[in-house]
């Protein structure tokens, strides 16, 4: 059974830095492409970024909003993904989902993380 | 940026069917994929490249793409399936995109 377990969340203020983690289980973690997906309070999904696993270039990919304050990582050797989270804004607030991305496809989802970002 | 917009809400009574769209430009060239959401639970994939069913999925999910439109379609609607749902495609430009989702209420 695939499991996907994220952790790390909590509040921060405006400027500050949170570090996201995502242990998986029951699969391939070393042949999977990774990504964050996050959804503010009472709204929609909007995907944050990606990491590909390394036979497929290890290389991440990130959303414009993100784009340079945010970056993603893995370890292969502890079925582990990450997301540090820096300058951090109050749009920033949301369930942070750590997911499995199969053809451009999210076909196993965490239960989340909560970042709330306050001035 | 590419967009894709759903209906905020549809309302179906039980036994009937549902029918939530998608819209998108050149939205045909694309491969879309549908998410349910419960209230409190991480979303679920219930229909990919336009009209498969991963397992376990019911067949009364069903998915269909015409024009500047991608269907999502739940025949005999059960109460436990009111949810929020969400469309998804992949972009060239823009990367992954979700539509702004819809609120299925089974009256």
């Amino acid at each position: 059974e695939v499991q996907l377990v994220e952790s790390g969340g909590g509040l921060v203020k405006t400027g500050g830095s949170l570090r996201l983690s995502c242990v998986a289980s029951g699969f391939s973690f070393s042949n999977a492409w990774m990504t964050w997906v996050r959804q503010p309070p009472g709204k929609g999904l909007e995907w944050v970024g990606r990491i590909k696993s390394k036979i497929d270039g290890g290389t991440t990919d990130y959303a414009a909003p993100v784009k340079g304050r945010f970056t993603i990582s893995r370890d292969d050797s502890r079925n582990m993904m990450f997301l540090q989270m820096n300058s951090l804004k109050t749009e920033d607030t949301a369930l942070y989902y750590c997911t499995t991305e199969l053809n451009r496809r999210f076909d196993h989802w965490g239960q989340g993380s909560l970042v709330t970002v306050s001035s | 940026s590419y967009v894709l917009t759903q209906p905020p809400s549809v309302s179906v009574a039980p036994g009937k069917t549902a029918r939530i769209t998608c819209g998108g430009n050149k939205i045909g060239s694309k491969s879309v994929h549908w998410y349910q959401q419960k209230p409190g639970q991480a979303p679920l994939l219930v229909i990919f490249y336009d009209a498969d069913r991963p397992s376990g999925i019911p067949a009364r999910f069903s998915g269909s793409k015409s024009g500047y439109t991608a269907t999502l379609t739940i025949s005999r609607v059960e109460a436990g399936d009111e949810a929020d749902y969400y469309c998804q495609v992949w972009d060239s430009i823009s990367d992954v995109v979700f539509g702004g989702g819809t609120k299925l209420t089974v009256l």
